[in-house]
């Protein structure tokens, strides 16, 4: 089993909704979870981080997190076609050593 | 300017030769790690370093070899590359603390004949 999981997608949504992108992770000690963003070609950017139980909000992205289920996942609102990429999972256990997942690509359609 | 800069960005070597990557942060993050970009697993951890001369190996560290005898350069090297390493490599450091971000480099495009 892959310490992070996530569906590789692709997810379409159309342009104005929100897409709902999903991650689990299998170690309980894990301490901070992100969101990381990659266009085709390019390096992954961060989107945003969250380390407490619940809902952070930035902007049009919202991280939640429930650390009981061991699950994670980014709501993008109002989706715009410049939010098509890979987004990426990630988890930092113990320590500093940050794993990701496959990611799971999105397109948003205009 | 400051970064994280890695050379080469593309390499085409052949079967059985060291290549090294080379990997330059200027922000004097203590964290740097390599990871490698292949379709469908995502970015996979294959060394990464606490400090100067503490390195540690990540989920996929067979074939490859790092050192870090400075802060800021943290070279990758294929000691007798193989196809299976053939694959986009990145360079990152970070900052410490729980919400310390990943700094990504531009990426080394490895091919291996």
């Amino acid at each position: 089993q892959k310490e992070v999981e996530q569906n590789s997608g692709p997810l379409s949504v159309p342009e104005g909704a929100i897409a709902s992108l999903n991650c689990t992770y299998s170690d309980r000690g894990s301490q901070s979870f992100f969101w990381y963003r990659q266009y085709s070609g390019k390096s992954p950017e961060l989107i945003m981080f969250i380390y407490s139980n619940g809902d952070k909000e930035d902007g049009r992205f919202t991280a939640q997190l429930n650390k009981a289920s061991q699950y994670v996942s980014l709501l993008i609102r109002d989706s715009q076609p410049s939010d098509s990429a890979t987004y990426l999972c990630a988890v930092k256990a113990g320590g500093f050593k940050t794993i990701f997942g496959a990611g799971t690509r999105l397109f948003v359609k205009a | 300017d400051a970064g994280i800069t890695q050379s080469p960005r593309y390499k085409i070597t052949e079967t059985g030769r060291q290549v090294t990557l080379m990997c330059h942060q200027t922000w004097s993050h203590s964290y740097m790690f390599w990871y490698r970009q292949d379709l469908g697993h995502g970015l996979r951890l294959i060394y990464y370093s606490a400090a100067a001369d503490i390195t540690d190996k990540g989920e996929v560290p067979d074939g490859y070899v790092v050192s870090r005898s400075k802060t800021e350069n943290f070279p990758l090297t294929l000691e007798s590359a193989t196809r299976s390493q053939t694959s986009v490599y990145f360079c990152a450091s970070s900052p410490e603390g729980p919400s310390g971000e990943l700094f990504f480099g531009e990426g080394s495009r490895l091919t291996v004949l």
